[in-house]
């Protein structure tokens, strides 16, 4: 089935660590995005890709890094540095930019 | 200004009614317009595109009026089922990056 894979749906991590969310597609798009939702707030954008190997930053970076080695594969590392790391993580892929973006099920990160 | 505004509501609304949405964006160049709608504690599902002429997908019309830089979500009929939250998400020059607004809740009662 093709699709967007985000892994694993629930999280759960000390406070300090880093940890990785994984996202892959196989939907040969070549946009995709991260996204973030707190608790009856809105998606605000985290980072974007619109191609292999390159990426910027969206209105939320501080605290998070990406890398687009390959174009199925986008993972989001969220850092130490990132002060209230606890949310809904979405990750979006479109076949190019501007057009309609598909969603995975999302990974809910609980840092304590 | 936001780039995209919503109004949260909710919108309380019997099955069978009409509701419907407005959804107002700040950049004149934006050229790309969708509906999304998001359940609870789900990832958001497109809806619909906006095009320019305006579109409909069964009980569902999307319109978009540039001259006033909004677009709207009509549903006819409502079902109990259309209870969600509806994203509008318009395009972002230069980069045509995806910007969400924060949704309008809809609730249809029996």
């Amino acid at each position: 089935d093709g699709g967007i894979t985000q892994s694993p749906k629930y999280l759960f991590r000390k406070e300090g660590q880093n940890v990785t969310l994984s996202c892959e597609q196989n939907l040969n798009h070549d946009a995709m995005y991260w996204y973030r939702q707190d608790p009856g707030q809105g998606l605000r954008l985290i980072y974007y890709s619109q191609i292999v190997n390159d990426f910027q930053k969206g209105d939320i970076a501080e605290g998070y890094s990406v890398s687009r080695e390959k174009k199925e594969s986008f993972p989001l590392t969220v850092t130490s540095a990132q002060k209230n790391p606890t949310a809904f993580y979405l990750c979006a892929s479109s076949i190019q930019r501007g057009t309609e973006a598909f969603f995975g099920q999302g990974t809910r990160l609980t840092v304590v | 200004r936001k780039e995209v505004e919503q109004d949260p509501g909710p919108f309380n609304v019997p099955e069978g009614a009409t509701v419907a949405f407005n959804c107002t964006y700040s950049n004149s160049a934006s050229q790309s317009f969708f509906w999304y709608r998001q359940d609870c504690r789900k990832e958001p599902k497109l809806l619909m595109s906006v095009y320019s002429s305006g579109n409909e997908d069964g009980r569902f019309t999307a319109q978009l009026n540039r001259a006033s830089q909004y677009i709207s979500l009509l549903i006819r009929d409502s079902k109990l089922s259309d209870s969600a939250t509806y994203l509008c998400v318009v395009t972002s020059p230069p980069t045509d990056k995806l910007i969400f607004g924060t949704g309008t809740r809809l609730q249809v009662f029996p």
